[in-house]
């Protein structure tokens, strides 16, 4: 089993520019997060989904979109990237909402 | 608000020198605390899940314990490969972040030197 793969792992964009950071998970989880980890800050929940067709907000939502059209993937979107975006983002999974298995991350800088 | 704070920010020991790493917690109705370990430029690797007040758990050096207000994080005998920084989370039955959110603390950096 890969767990949750996250790409692509580096990102430099240039502000204004919007992109796509990808999750897919290969656990039948049904529970999907996204989180930033920022310097001083510790990580935040930026949007969920507990199952296909589902989405909520986190924390700090503001400036991104997500979609669950399939239970193994969990795009995040970044409408139009500002440097305040500069951040670690982290894909989660669980089952039952416990237990989270996090991504690598995708290292994402904002120009 | 649920909030969590980690103390120390930051550790150094020597190998085999015991200690504890805290996290206090404020939430409103504990759904679960957990305990991950993250390596530089990796993403965390989760470790425990406490449920509730008087609940210990371990795993090789590492044991974790919980009381209503806080839990600790004992490293026992450590070696240098047990460097990492240790996050701790809590869920909320009624996170305002949703009942997915995990609210994390900021870490605390532990460093064993040989």
């Amino acid at each position: 089993n890969a767990g949750v793969t996250q790409t692509p792992k580096f990102q430099v964009l240039k502000t204004g520019q919007s992109m796509t950071l990808q999750c897919a998970q290969d656990m039948n989880h049904e529970y999907m997060s996204w989180y930033r980890q920022d310097p001083g800050m510790g990580l935040r929940l930026i949007h969920y989904s507990v199952g296909a067709g589902i989405t909520d907000q986190g924390e700090v939502p503001n400036g991104y979109n997500v979609s669950r059209s399939t239970t193994e993937d969990f795009p995040l979107r970044l409408l139009s990237a500002a440097p305040s975006q500069t951040s670690v983002y982290f894909c989660a999974s669980s089952r039952g909402g416990l237990g989270y298995t996090f991504g690598s991350g995708t290292r994402l800088t904002v120009v | 608000e649920d909030q969590v704070t980690q103390s120390p920010e930051a550790l150094r020991l020597q190998e085999g020198e015991s200690s504890s790493l805290n996290c206090s917690y404020t939430v409103s109705g504990l759904r679960g605390l957990f305990w991950y370990r993250q390596d530089p430029g990796k993403g965390p690797e989760f470790l425990f899940t406490l449920y509730s007040a008087g609940e210990e758990k371990e795993k090789e050096r590492l044991k974790a314990t919980l009381t209503k207000k806080e839990s600790f994080l004992h490293i026992t005998a450590p070696k240098p490969e047990d460097s990492a920084t240790y996050l701790c989370a809590v869920q909320s039955l009624y996170s305002g972040g949703g009942a997915d959110g995990l609210t994390f603390g900021k870490g605390t950096h532990l460093i064993i030197q040989p």
